[in-house]
C-alpha cells in the first residue's frame, strides 16, 4: 500500500537555524498537509496546500513558516529561525479527492537546543 | 473555532471487554475521523464519518451530527489495541482538521 514518507525522522538543530523537513506525499493525492505535536499535547494543525498553493493556515503558521511542492512529489516545510518552542513532532498528511481518507507520514522529532 | 471533546482521557480494561471511546464537538463539520496513535508516534487513519456508522473488523464507529457527538467502540479488545484513540473533525474541501486531546487506551491481559 502507498505511504506517505518523511524524512529525517528525528532532527536535532540549534536556535535560530533554518530547518526543511520534507515528506513525500502519496503519488496521485491532491491535498496536502502538515501539523505538529508538541510532548504530551494534542495534534495542531499548521497549514493546507492544494492546487499549488496554501488553502488554509493557523495561527501557528506565522511568516516563520513556510511550505512547498518544488517538483510535484516533495512537499517540504521551512522553519527559518527555528526557537525552543517549534520542538514537536511535525506530521506531513496527504488525501485524494472527495471523502478519501487522510494519510499521515511517520513525523520528524525536531529537537530545538 | 470547534472545540473537541474526548471522554475519557484514560481507560485501562482486560482483555475481551467491550471499550467505548465518546468524542463531542461545537460546531458543525464535514466529517469526523477516528485516529489511532502507536507509543511511537506513527498517525494511522481508522475511519472518516460524515454521518451514521461504520465497521471495520472489531471497531464501530457512529456518529449523531445533531447532538454533535460520535463514539468509537472496540469489541473483544485485545493488548495490541492499546494506544492513543484521537477523534479530529473537519470543516471541509482543504480545511485542516481540529483534533481532541486523546484516549490513551491500555488493554490487559
Amino acid at each position: 500500500e502507498p505511504e506517505v514518507t518523511q524524512t529525517p525522522s528525528h532532527q536535532v538543530t540549534q536556535m535560530g537555524q533554518e530547518v526543511i523537513l520534507r515528506c513525500v506525499p502519496i503519488s496521485n493525492h491532491l491535498y496536502f498537509y502538515w501539523y505538529r505535536q508538541i510532548l504530551g499535547q494534542k495534534v495542531e494543525f499548521l497549514v493546507s496546500f492544494y492546487n499549488n498553493e496554501i488553502s488554509e493556515k493557523s495561527e501557528i503558521f506565522d511568516d516563520q513558516f513556510s511550505v512547498e511542492r518544488p517538483d510535484g512529489s516533495n512537499f517540504t516545510l521551512k522553519i527559518r529561525s527555528t526557537k525552543l518552542e517549534d520542538s514537536a513532532m511535525y506530521f506531513c498528511a496527504s488525501r485524494g479527492r472527495g471523502s478519501s481518507p487522510l494519510h499521515f507520514g511517520n513525523g520528524t522529532r525536531l529537537t530545538v537546543t | 473555532k470547534n472545540e473537541v471533546e474526548q471522554s475519557p482521557q484514560n481507560l485501562t480494561a482486560q482483555e475481551g471487554e467491550f471499550i467505548t471511546i465518546n468524542c463531542s464537538y461545537s460546531v458543525g463539520i464535514s466529517a469526523l475521523h477516528w485516529l489511532q496513535q502507536h507509543p511511537g508516534g506513527g498517525i494511522v487513519s481508522l475511519f472518516m464519518l460524515s454521518s451514521g456508522k461504520k465497521k471495520h473488523g472489531r471497531l464501530i464507529a457512529t456518529i449523531n451530527i445533531q447532538e454533535k457527538h460520535s463514539s468509537l467502540h472496540i469489541t473483544a479488545s485485545h493488548p495490541r489495541d492499546s494506544a492513543v484513540y484521537i477523534c479530529a473533525v473537519s470543516g471541509g474541501g482543504a480545511d485542516g482538521l481540529t483534533f481532541g486531546k486523546g484516549t490513551h487506551l491500555i488493554i490487559q491481559p
